[in-house]
């Protein structure tokens, strides 16, 4: 099983809602990312998760907040977003051999819209 | 952090070749990768090459590296209709991926 899933695979919300972005693997990985990709660009990363621990955040505003409640699920909480930040949002997870040598497997995203 | 840069257009004759090439500035990256995105999916690991390797092949895909000159190629052999999609190639640091712009393949009969 090589699979991460993403749900919800579309979500459209105003900029007063808050919702919540869910990504599961169990693929044994210990290393879990959120990727932000916008039409017709590649992926730029937002946060890292090592060992259920935030090891890397990319400067992301607060409004994005991430949860790794255990091993296999990570979570994408958001809140106040603006229509910029309307995107594909792409989870990936991949073994923690150290950050060297990983092979990040992708799921295949949650297209969000903000109104 | 790192660059990574690459064509963003190849159209190909189905049945034929086709070339995605790719240059990078830090050699200090030990994988190098590709991968495929199909409209509207996320990204598949197509494959990837060690640095102390100068090629790897896995069925149609062949990958070359040229280390000195910093560049990278993904030759696809028997071009197919499903093989339309954007290749990126990415170097690898410290658990943080850098992507290349995507290189948009299209696949005409």
């Amino acid at each position: 099983d090589t699979e991460v899933t993403q749900t919800p695979k579309h979500l459209v919300m105003g900029m007063t809602n808050k919702k919540s972005l869910k990504c599961e693997q169990h693929m044994g990985h210990r290393a879990m990312y959120w990727y932000k990709q916008k039409a017709k660009k590649p992926p730029e990363l937002m946060f890292v998760y090592s060992y259920e621990k935030l090891s890397i955040n990319e400067s992301v505003p607060s409004r994005f907040s991430p949860e790794c409640p255990n091993s296999s699920l990570l979570n994408l909480h958001l809140h106040a977003l603006q229509p910029e930040d309307s995107a594909l949002y792409l989870c990936a997870s991949s073994q923690a051999t150290g950050g060297f040598g990983e092979k990040l497997f992708f799921g295949s995203g949650t297209q969000l819209s903000v109104l | 952090g790192e660059d990574v840069e690459q064509s963003l257009f190849l159209s190909v004759r189905e049945g034929d070749s086709s070339v995605i090439n790719c240059t990078y500035t830090d050699s200090s990256s030990t994988y190098l990768y590709w991968y495929k995105q199909e409209p509207g999916a996320g990204l598949q690991l197509l494959t990837y090459i060690f640095s102390n390797m100068d090629m790897k092949q896995d069925q149609r895909l062949t990958v070359l590296l040229n280390k000195k000159d910093k560049h990278l190629s993904l030759r696809i052999a028997d071009t197919q209709t499903g093989d339309s999609a954007i290749y990126f190639c990415a170097t690898l640091w410290d658990y943080k991926l850098s992507f290349g712009a995507g290189t948009t393949v299209t696949v005409r009969a």
